[in-house]
């Protein structure tokens, strides 16, 4: 069973351009989880998805940031007219959205895209 | 508000055993969630308690006391891969699955 995935690993872009991630869920899982990390710092929420819906957004900021999960294909992160402050790894986890026990359903985290403003 | 607490930096020595605490103070509880993240790289699920007591697998161990608002992880027979930072994380009551993060501990494990 493939793992939570991610692309770019590695993504380089100047000032004012767009960046757009990727992420697969794991097989199975209908619900996904983006967060962004800082060196030496800690995970920070950013949004939380479930296919064609956002759940919760309250750690996406309001400008330049958007995500969806759309009914096919990957979950997309998208920064619009990146700054320098975006550098950062961008981490994408997804859970199987089991229902009943919510306290039990689990996150698996992606490997990462590590974003590079220049 | 919301918090979770736990100690910045710990260092131990190969073969022993250490304790990593947490403490949180949520809106509701739905559950704790132990992860471990090697430098560069992305957190990987430890373990997950939602009633007090203790839960063991293999060298790693973690308390949970609901009424105290705590948790440890437990790492017994410690080797230098061991190493990491180990985060703490609690799911709220409701039915919103987010989780909410501590900042880790970054567990140093010395010859």
């Amino acid at each position: 069973n493939a793992g939570v995935m991610q692309n770019p690993r590695h993504l380089v872009r100047r000032r004012g351009q767009e960046a757009r991630l990727r992420c697969s869920p794991m097989k199975g899982h209908s619900h996904v989880y983006w967060y962004r990390q800082l060196p030496e710092e800690g995970l920070k929420f950013m949004v939380y998805l479930q296919k064609e819906n956002i759940i919760d957004e309250s750690g996406m900021p309001k400008e330049r940031f958007s995500a969806e999960f759309p009914k096919e294909g990957p979950s997309i992160l998208r920064i619009q007219q990146v700054v320098r402050g975006d550098s950062a790894a961008y981490f994408c986890a997804s859970s199987p959205g089991t229902s009943g026990r919510i306290g039990t359903d689990t996150q698996y985290f992606g490997p990462g895209t590590r974003l590079t403003v220049l | 508000g919301q918090n979770i607490d736990q100690p910045t930096e710990m260092t131990a020595t190969e073969g022993a055993i250490v304790q990593i605490n947490c403490t949180y103070q949520t809106s509701g509880f739905n559950g704790l969630f132990w992860y471990q993240q090697h430098a560069g790289e992305a957190p990987t699920f430890l373990s997950y308690n939602v009633l007090d007591g203790l839960e063991e697998k293999g060298r790693f161990s973690s308390f949970l006391s609901r009424s105290k608002g705590y948790s440890y992880l437990l790492l017994k027979e410690l080797q230098m891969k061991d190493s990491a930072s180990y985060l703490c994380a609690v799911r709220n009551a409701g039915n919103n699955r987010k989780l909410i993060w501590g900042l880790g501990t970054s567990l140093a494990v010395n010859p």
